[in-house]
């Protein structure tokens, strides 16, 4: 009974594609995110929403829409894909805002 | 502009000894500080956290210690064992505008040899 799951695992793509990731979490959080681990390992916080508000925005390609349809889902769109949009996606949950973060396990995302 | 910095990419131990991972931090607005543990294909799963009002919190094996003159954090793991093999991540929060976004140092792999 996995507390946020994230599918796919894996997405393999040609350049230009549009693309979704989903993210599911069932711990009953009010704030929920994702994150980009690139090439380099670092993990960057892309956006984050609170009770379906989105509060954190930051500076990624307006291709990346992120679409909370309710507390429990947020998911991540990904328009005209690159090359160098190719990373590991993690998508997290927290009861509030920077409190216990819980993470998915990733999906990998490969543009070729 | 990098905020969390582990300058040491990767970190081998013997089993039974400890293991010291370090982290450095720019911003002074920070008063938060956390260590994530990743296994191959999984998530960061939380490991201990401390508050910038304190200069140590323990947990079992794990203790971390901030030193806020020098903007530098650490971890220690005693006894190490081998299922502590995992890549580590610092990330610290805090600030005025404080929206619960955490900035994570780029990790450091641990092995820890049986």
């Amino acid at each position: 009974d996995t507390a946020v799951s994230q599918t796919p695992k894996y997405l393999v793509t040609q350049m230009g594609n549009d693309k979704s990731i989903k993210c599911e979490q069932n711990l009953g959080h009010d704030t929920m995110y994702w994150y980009k681990q690139d090439s380099k390992k670092f993990l960057k916080i892309m956006f984050s929403y609170n009770n379906k508000e989105l509060i954190i925005n930051e500076t990624v390609p307006n291709r990346f829409s992120p679409k909370s349809p309710d507390k429990a889902h947020l998911n991540l769109h990904i328009n005209s894909l690159e090359l160098g949009d190719s990373a590991v996606y993690f998508c997290a949950s927290s009861p509030k805002p920077g409190y216990g973060y819980t993470f998915g396990s990733g999906t990998r995302l490969t543009v070729v | 502009d990098q905020q969390v910095k582990q300058n040491s990419p990767s970190l081998s131990v013997q089993e039974g000894r400890i293991s010291i991972l370090n982290c450095d931090y720019t911003n002074s607005m920070f008063d938060y500080f956390l260590w994530y543990k990743k296994y191959p294909a999984e998530g960061p799963t939380f490991l201990i956290s401390i508050s910038s009002i304190k200069d140590k919190n323990e947990d079992g094996r794990f203790t971390v210690f901030l030193n806020k003159s020098a903007k530098h954090l650490s971890l220690h793991i005693v006894p190490s064992q081998p299922g502590d093999s995992a890549v580590y991540f610092c990330a610290a929060s805090g600030g005025s505008s404080n929206t619960g976004k955490l900035i994570f140092g780029q990790g450091t792999t641990l092995q820890v040899k049986p």
